[in-house]
């Protein structure tokens, strides 16, 4: 049952480095996400993908970019690592977005730190 | 736009004992309200799914219920175990519009 998969786990980023976060979901879902997770500040929103071929800007989407792949992958994209972006990062899937979307599945997570 | 807020931050209780956790939003146009667990270091698993026209749901010790025209949500911990520790989120959905999450409560259940 894997659900939704998220690779690296962790990740140590010099200022300026990019790097692609990986989120793949095996629920034949339709909707995926990209959410943020700081202290003191919960999940916010980075960038969604209502269907395939679909994304939209969230609450914070300064300093990323996302790819749709495919239905099954939506990967999240860090161009110039800035320290502000160190962070706990989770993808999620649900069936849709609006009327009836359904639960929402998370993925393990993954740390990023920029130096 | 849709805002929703947990009381409290931070609950500490013995073992043993019953427990509620706030939610609170401000759009009631809710299509449903889900109730989340994270251990720490861990993602998000899903406890609770609740549709607009429920009223409550339940999971073993877990209850939860809505009330949509208030714009609340509470969920009820029977017989609190320290396994219970953990931080709890709630998140709303409304429009076309992703889940709209609470910064959750941290409980603590103690021996």
């Amino acid at each position: 049952n894997a659900g939704v998969t998220q690779t690296p786990k962790f990740q140590v980023l010099k200022t300026g480095q990019s790097m692609t976060l990986q989120c793949a979901q095996d629920m034949n879902h339709n909707s995926m996400y990209w959410y943020r997770q700081d202290p003191g500040m919960g999940l916010r929103l980075i960038y969604y993908s209502a269907s395939e071929g679909t994304t939209d800007k969230g609450e914070v989407p300064n300093g990323y970019n996302v790819s749709r792949l495919n239905k099954r992958e939506f990967s999240l994209r860090l161009e110039s690592a800035a320290p502000s972006q160190t962070s706990v990062y989770f993808c999620a899937s649900s069936k849709f977005i609006g009327g009836d979307p359904g639960e929402l599945f998370f993925g393990e997570g993954s740390r990023l730190t920029v130096l | 736009k849709q805002e929703v807020t947990q009381i409290p931050a931070a609950l500490s209780v013995p073992e043993g004992e019953n427990l509620v956790l706030n939610c609170s939003f401000t759009d009631s146009a809710i299509y449903n309200l889900q109730w989340f667990r994270q251990d720490p270091g861990k993602g998000l698993t899903s406890l609770l799914l609740i549709q607009s026209s429920q009223r409550e749901q339940t999971s073993g010790r877990l209850n939860a219920s809505l009330d949509k025209s208030s714009g609340r949500s509470t969920l009820y911990i029977a017989a609190s175990q320290p396994g219970d520790s953990a931080t709890y989120l709630c998140a709303v959905t409304s429009g076309n519009t992703p889940l709209v999450f609470g910064k959750g409560t941290r409980l603590s259940v103690i021996a």
